[in-house]
């Protein structure tokens, strides 16, 4: 079945370094992907997604590209804050004619950032 | 739009006890899932609404679990008879339809009820 596979934690950077967290997955058709982050006491957040092939999805200076060729969707930030410290998460959402489609996720990435 | 919302935030319960939750979709969006997320783990899909339908459930809902959508509005996720596994993070989504055969909505995700079974 469908499987999303992430870095496994916990990451620790210090501030102002690239940041990489590596997520493939295993899907049929063309799935949706996303990361989500969960900050200490939040719910979880969609950071940002790619719907298709080639696709880079970027937000709040983090981005991630689709590449079906390697099914992989690895999110990289150039300069990473303490406020980035969270739990992140790969998903994909596999292609439905509805478009509604559950999420499956990754087992999450902690990340720390030391000032 | 006030998000998702979830009641309550947290539940202690004693093993063999029905608990409830409830679920506040953001307001016109039609389609609603239920999470579970265990420590350290991913979230998991339980189930799905659209409108007041339940469409899809997955294996992981036992016979213990049941969810409704009443008025097509909030949602309860009622668990009897609950056991210590049971314990974990429940999380709701809630997402407006996108054009069929295009990419899949954005689910927007509430806080969680987190459940203790004692």
């Amino acid at each position: 079945g469908d499987s999303v596979t992430q870095m496994e934690g916990p990451v620790t950077l210090s501030e102002e370094a690239f940041l990489t967290i590596n997520c493939t997955y295993t899907a049929t058709g063309y799935p949706s992907l996303f990361w989500y982050v969960q900050y200490p006491g939040e719910g979880l957040q969609l950071l940002l997604k790619a719907t298709k092939a080639d696709d880079k999805g970027s937000n709040k200076g983090f981005e991630a590209t689709y590449r079906k060729e390697t099914t992989s969707f690895h999110l990289e930030k150039g300069s990473v804050q303490v406020s980035d410290s969270a739990v992140y998460f790969c998903a994909l959402s596999p292609y439905t004619l509805s478009s509604a489609s559950k999420i499956i996720f990754g087992s999450g990435t902690r990340l720390s950032i030391r000032p | 739009d006030t998000g998702v919302s979830q009641d309550p935030r947290h539940k202690i319960t004693k093993r063999g006890q029905n608990v409830t939750f409830r679920c506040d979709p953001i307001s016109e969006h039609n389609r609603l899932y239920w999470y579970r997320q265990t420590l350290g783990q991913g979230p998991e899909f339980l189930t799905y609404f659209q409108n007041e339908a339940q469409l899809e459930k997955s294996r992981l809902l036992s016979d213990r679990f049941s969810a409704e959508r009443p008025k097509g509005s909030f949602s309860t996720l009622e668990i009897q008879r609950t056991e210590q596994g049971d314990s974990a993070m429940y999380l709701c989504a809630s997402s407006l339809p996108g054009l069929a055969g295009g990419p899949t909505e954005t689910q927007y995700f509430g806080p969680g009820t987190r459940l203790l079974v004692l």
